[in-house]
């Protein structure tokens, strides 16, 4: 079974250009979620998806990201216009619908390197 | 205001002894923690988790404790081998109007001598 994919594994762009991450979740999983570390720091929550609504927004920092999750598949995480506070190493993770007894386990993928220079 | 504190940046042990990563939390809310284990140009990778109404699991070489009135975990790791050198991240989940967002700490760097 194919892991969580995100393209591309690595993207250098000037401060002001606009970038477009996309992840592939594991089949099957309606859960999708998107998180950043910036380097020497924790990986902190951007958003999570279910299908393709958001459920909850709340880490993302401001209006120049925008998440889509198009017909509950994969995901894009576009920024526009880059900043240089925005370099990092952005992961996408994927889960099952939680069950009762607690929740899955979220999937990671390799995540992409983001560089603004 | 970080909610989840890993407050050794590494830690450096000989194969075959124990490795004890220490985790701490201030948000008495959450509900799940769990530990992910991240190779260089890697994701992080589901280790093992516990439940916030339990004190431990178990999981092969692998046990976590939580010991909730001190707002504490810990990962054990016994024997310790070469291939566990990794950086660990402790993570925590509060259960809030359905979602399911990870709080992680910044990490613990597991070197494991040969």
């Amino acid at each position: 079974e194919a892991g969580v994919t995100q393209f591309p594994s690595h993207s250098v762009i000037e401060k002001g250009q606009t970038v477009t991450l996309r992840c592939d979740p594991i089949s099957g999983h309606d859960n999708l979620y998107w998180y950043r570390r910036v380097m020497g720091k924790e990986i902190k929550f951007l958003l999570h998806f279910v299908k393709e609504s958001k459920q909850d927004e709340s880490g993302m920092p401001n209006n120049r990201f925008l998440a889509e999750r198009t017909g509950g598949t994969y995901s894009t995480l576009k920024v526009q216009p880059a900043e240089l506070e925005d370099s990092g190493v952005y992961f996408c993770a994927s889960s099952l619908i939680k069950r009762a007894g607690g929740p899955y386990e979220q999937y990671f993928g390799p995540g992409t390197r983001l560089t603004v220079t | 205001d970080q909610q989840v504190k890993q407050n050794s940046p590494s830690l450096s042990v000989q194969e075959g002894r124990i490795s004890i990563l220490n985790c701490d939390y201030t948000n008495s809310m959450f509900d799940y923690f769990l530990w992910y284990k991240k190779y260089p140009a890697e994701g992080p990778t589901f280790l093992i988790s516990i439940s916030s109404i339990k004190d431990k699991n178990e999981d092969g070489r692998f046990t976590v404790f939580l010991n909730k009135s001190a707002k504490h975990l810990s990962l054990h790791i016994v024997p310790s081998q070469p291939g566990d050198s990794a950086v660990y991240f402790c993570a925590a989940r509060r259960a809030q109007g359905g979602s399911e967002k990870l709080v992680f700490g910044k990490g613990t760097k597991l070197t494991v001598n040969p």
